[in-house]
């Protein structure tokens, strides 16, 4: 089946330490994103991106960086320079740019700090 | 600029009796508005979208919502809910002009519980 697969399902973080959340999908989307979701909050966007070696700022893209060197992945780097990384991390994916195709979700990463 | 408002932060029904999940939009042209689930530690799913079709739309589980521009509401109904219906739903739109960066904007979720 095609989907979306996100690892690991726990992370945790140490002080000063970067960390880096894995994103596969086997659809043939060609947009990717990465959404930070806290209690009680919606989604709210970090980065995304419509095609192969080009990504864009979201709303809160502030410690964190991405790449997309493949199609089917877009890893999500979570760095020291996040002071508040604790989050449920969901990344997504959709068929091409148009408004009115939906993403599809993976199952998230939980971030914590120890 | 695109905005969602869902009017209930946390829905609770009996078994049996209808859903009604309220969600109001603004946006500046023609949208496409969604319906997700996501149930506890896990992502979204869709349950339903809208794309200036046919007004009503039918979902799945047993879902539908109806399109009011009038009212620019999009409310998310079932008629009898289930145990398993519980989890938390979000109304999201999407610009049909404004693709990319701001391409979707979800609402803060309802938590819709179901009491045996």
């Amino acid at each position: 089946d095609g989907g979306i697969t996100q690892s690991p399902k726990y992370l945790f973080r140490k002080e000063g330490q970067n960390v880096t959340l894995s994103c596969e999908q086997n659809l043939n989307h060609d947009a990717m994103y990465w959404y930070r979701q806290d209690p009680g909050q919606g989604l709210r966007l970090i980065y995304y991106s419509q095609i192969v070696n080009d990504f864009q700022k979201g709303d809160i893209a502030e410690g964190y960086s991405v790449s997309r060197e493949k199609k089917e992945s877009f890893p999500l780097t979570v760095t020291s320079a996040q002071k508040n990384p604790t989050a449920f991390y969901l990344c997504a994916s959709k068929r091409g740019g148009g408004a009115t195709q939906p993403q599809h979700f993976g199952d998230g990463t939980r971030l914590s700090i120890l | 600029a695109q905005s969602v408002t869902q009017l209930d932060s946390h829905v609770s029904v009996s078994e049996g009796t209808p859903v009604l999940l309220r969600c109001n939009y603004s946006s500046s042209y023609s949208p496409s508005l969604f319906w997700y689930v996501q149930h506890p530690n896990k992502g979204l799913q869709l349950l339903l979208k809208y794309t200036s079709a046919a007004t009503l739309v039918k979902g799945i589980n047993g879902f539908e919502a109806e399109f009011k521009k009038s009212e620019t509401s999009f409310h998310l109904t079932k008629p009898s809910a289930h145990m398993s219906d519980a989890a938390e739903y979000f109304c999201v739109v999407s610009d049909e002009w404004d693709t990319g960066r701001r391409a979707l904007t979800f609402g803060s979720g309802t938590r819709l519980q179901v009491q045996p």
